[in-house]
């Protein structure tokens, strides 16, 4: 039962350096979402995917970007990280089906940027 | 546009006292409202779902119904535990690619 897989779960970058958050389902879901969750705020969308081979900006795209190669992985990456990008991380994903499906979460990525 | 309005918690109560954690939203059409849980150190997981007015979703003790009327999906609990300790939050989708507008939260503390 894994479900979504998120790696790694923690990680500390330095201002300017790179990585990628990887995500994994093993559910079959169409699609894929990656939020960041900060104290007070809830959860906002960064980017999300209707598909394979398919990317859209959610709500706080911008120094973030996405990637959907295989249908069961969704990357996040971060180019030229920044302070203001710590934060918590999650991945989700639901399937293609009638009328709105709930969505199912990973555990969460916690960066810190210094 | 579509938003959820949550009230702010956190929201402290002892064992076995009855809960309502309120939540409101702005939508266009005919929404699905969800809530969902998050434990400390995890992450969300759906907790009940409504897809039309006057649904009444359950789980674990917990119950919310869909009010169109008065645009609500309240979560409620009559007797909490301290594992119900967690955040709760208070969801709707929109459109066709069944994306979600999330509320900010509502963190809630069972003491024994």
């Amino acid at each position: 039962n894994a479900g979504v897989t998120q790696t790694p779960k923690f990680r500390v970058l330095k201002t300017g350096q790179s990585m990628t958050l990887l995500c994994a389902q093993d559910m079959n879901h169409e699609y894929m979402y990656w939020y960041r969750q900060d104290p007070g705020m809830g959860l906002r969308l960064i980017h999300y995917s209707v598909g394979e081979g398919t990317t859209a900006k959610g709500e706080v795209p911008d120094g973030y970007n996405v990637s959907r190669l295989k249908k069961q992985n969704f990357l996040l990456g971060l180019e030229s990280a920044a302070p203001s990008q710590t934060s918590v991380y999650f991945c989700a994903s639901s399937p293609l089906e009638n009328g709105p499906q709930p969505q199912h979460f990973g555990d969460g990525t916690r960066l810190s940027i210094l | 546009g579509n938003s959820v309005t949550q009230m702010e918690g956190p929201v402290t109560l002892s064992e076995e006292a009855f809960l309502t954690i309120n939540c409101t939203y702005t939508a266009t059409g005919y929404p699905s409202l969800f809530w969902y849980v998050q434990y400390p150190g995890e992450g969300l997981q759906l907790l009940l779902k409504a897809t039309k007015a006057d649904d009444k979703g359950s789980n674990k003790g917990f119950e919310a119904t869909y009010r169109k009327e008065t645009t609500s999906f309240h979560l409620e609990k009559g007797s909490v535990q301290v594992s119900d300790s967690a955040v709760y939050f208070c969801a709707l989708s929109r459109d066709s690619n069944y994306q979600l507008i999330w509320g900010a939260g509502t963190k809630l503390i069972i003491k024994p």
